[in-house]
């Protein structure tokens, strides 16, 4: 595998449902991140992780919770989201100190 | 609040035409800009970066900065169908980490 890559490619859950989201990058990056895209609305920021360590939470609902267990990876965790949250969401990573991000395939989601 | 502005599109021109995408941004103290292109059901990818006034070219793209009037644009010469895309301008603030602001982005389209 090369690159950032996400799993699943799609997901559609209830909202009674907690499921994750997974992102794995083989870039030997130490910064990665959670975005969120909706239609015609630009990419919302939800999480940053620099060096395993949260350190940007653009004030996100609690039902988003964020895991970065090592540099490699990152989840998001689900639990009763609403059907606003259905939406596209890309995982991201750079390298620290460097302004240039690559994203991830995404995950669509869709909550019913 | 930290604006990146584009117009949405569609922005049609013909194949061999040059495109001219247009990015305003309203933080003064920006000084990372950013050209992603995204194809319809993809994610970003990154095509050029720009951090001092004037012109960077790369291959059949160039971007264009001026800090002064907070105005950052992507030219792309020589325009294929394969072109045809959604562009999303980028910018960051400073260092590394500091989270990339990112416009709705201009959907183009390349007519053969």
């Amino acid at each position: 595998e090369t690159g950032v890559t996400q799993t699943p490619r799609h997901l559609v859950m209830g909202m009674t449902n907690k499921k994750s989201l997974k992102c794995e990058q083989h870039l030997g990056h130490n910064a990665m991140y959670w975005y969120k895209q909706s239609a015609k609305k630009p990419l919302e920021l939800m999480f940053v992780y620099s060096l395993e360590e949260r350190v940007e939470n653009n004030s996100v609902p609690s039902r988003f919770s964020p895991e970065c267990p090592n540099s490699s990876h990152l989840f998001l965790h689900l639990h009763t989201l609403q059907p606003e949250d259905s939406a596209l969401y890309l995982c991201a990573s750079s390298q620290d100190g460097s302004y240039e991000q690559f994203f991830g395939p995404g995950t669509r989601l869709t909550v019913l | 609040q930290k604006e990146v502005e584009q117009n949405s599109g569609p922005l049609s021109v013909p194949e061999g035409a040059i495109a001219s995408l247009n990015c305003t941004y309203s933080d003064r103290g920006s000084q990372s800009f950013f050209w992603y292109r995204q194809y319809s059901g993809k994610s970003p990818e990154l095509i050029m970066s720009i951090y001092s006034n004037g012109d960077k070219e790369d291959g059949r793209f160039t971007a264009q900065l001026n800090k002064a009037s907070q105005y950052v644009s992507l030219l792309i010469r020589d325009s294929q169908p394969s072109d045809s895309a959604t562009y999303l301008c980028a910018v960051t603030r400073d260092s590394g980490n500091t989270p990339l602001v990112f416009g709705k982005g201009t959907r183009l389209s390349v007519i053969a």
